[in-house]
């Protein structure tokens, strides 16, 4: 039982260009999250998803798209790098909306230069 | 916007003290989760509180709640090197599908 896998475990981008972070979790969790943290800001919440088939917006969502590929896989797109989304993001899963204990990845170490 | 705003923002102690940390938020809420992260790591859950309880135990943790104050507070007791961690408080709504978490409390265990 791995929870939750995410990869790749550090990323350097230039500016403008594109990449995915992939997330996988084998608990069978309905929902599932994608946070984003900076020093001293605490965890961010860019997008989730309370089902399959679902997406919805969290706090800071722009500059960001996602895909429920399938009740496992949700992954985190990036169109076009910029300095700002210089981050660490993490990939969460709970087994149904915010009444439950949510499980977390072990984190993308991204760089934007 | 976040909820939960944790205090202190940092926290130095003595092994074998015990260590408290506080945690505020605005707006009713469902449960009140607390949560570990070391170093570089993912954040593990700790313990969850849900709004009709007033106090909870695991192990050497102890959390209360006072929806009255809207606050919480986290007491590890016994402190150890290995408590040394970032800890988050986060808050779930009755109709979100997401929690919200504070900026957390940096805690080091001095040896």
């Amino acid at each position: 039982n791995a929870g939750v896998t995410q990869t790749p475990k550090f990323q350097v981008l230039k500016t403008g260009q594109s990449m995915t972070l992939q997330c996988a979790q084998d608990m069978n969790h309905n929902s599932m999250y994608w946070y984003r943290q900076d020093p001293g800001m605490g965890l961010r919440l860019i997008y989730y998803s309370a089902s399959e088939g679902t997406t919805d917006k969290g706090e800071v969502p722009n500059g960001y798209n996602v895909s429920r590929l399938n009740k496992r896989e949700f992954s985190l797109r990036l169109e076009s790098a910029a300095p700002s989304q210089t981050s660490v993001y993490f990939c969460a899963s709970t087994p149904g909306t915010a009444f439950y204990e949510q499980y977390f990845g072990p984190g993308t170490r991204l760089t934007v230069t | 916007s976040q909820q939960g705003e944790e205090d202190p923002q940092a926290l130095s102690i003595q092994e074998g003290e015990n260590a408290t940390m506080n945690c505020s938020y605005k707006t009713s809420i469902n449960n009140l989760q607390w949560y570990r992260q070391n170093s570089g790591r993912g954040l593990v859950h700790l313990i969850l509180i849900r709004s009709n309880e007033r106090e909870k135990h695991s192990g050497r943790l102890r959390v209360t709640l006072d929806t009255s104050k809207k606050s919480s507070s986290l007491l590890i007791t016994a402190s150890r090197a290995a408590d040394t961690a970032s800890y988050f408080c986060a808050t779930g709504g009755f109709r979100d599908d997401k929690i919200i978490f504070g900026k957390g409390t940096r805690l080091h265990i001095l040896p």
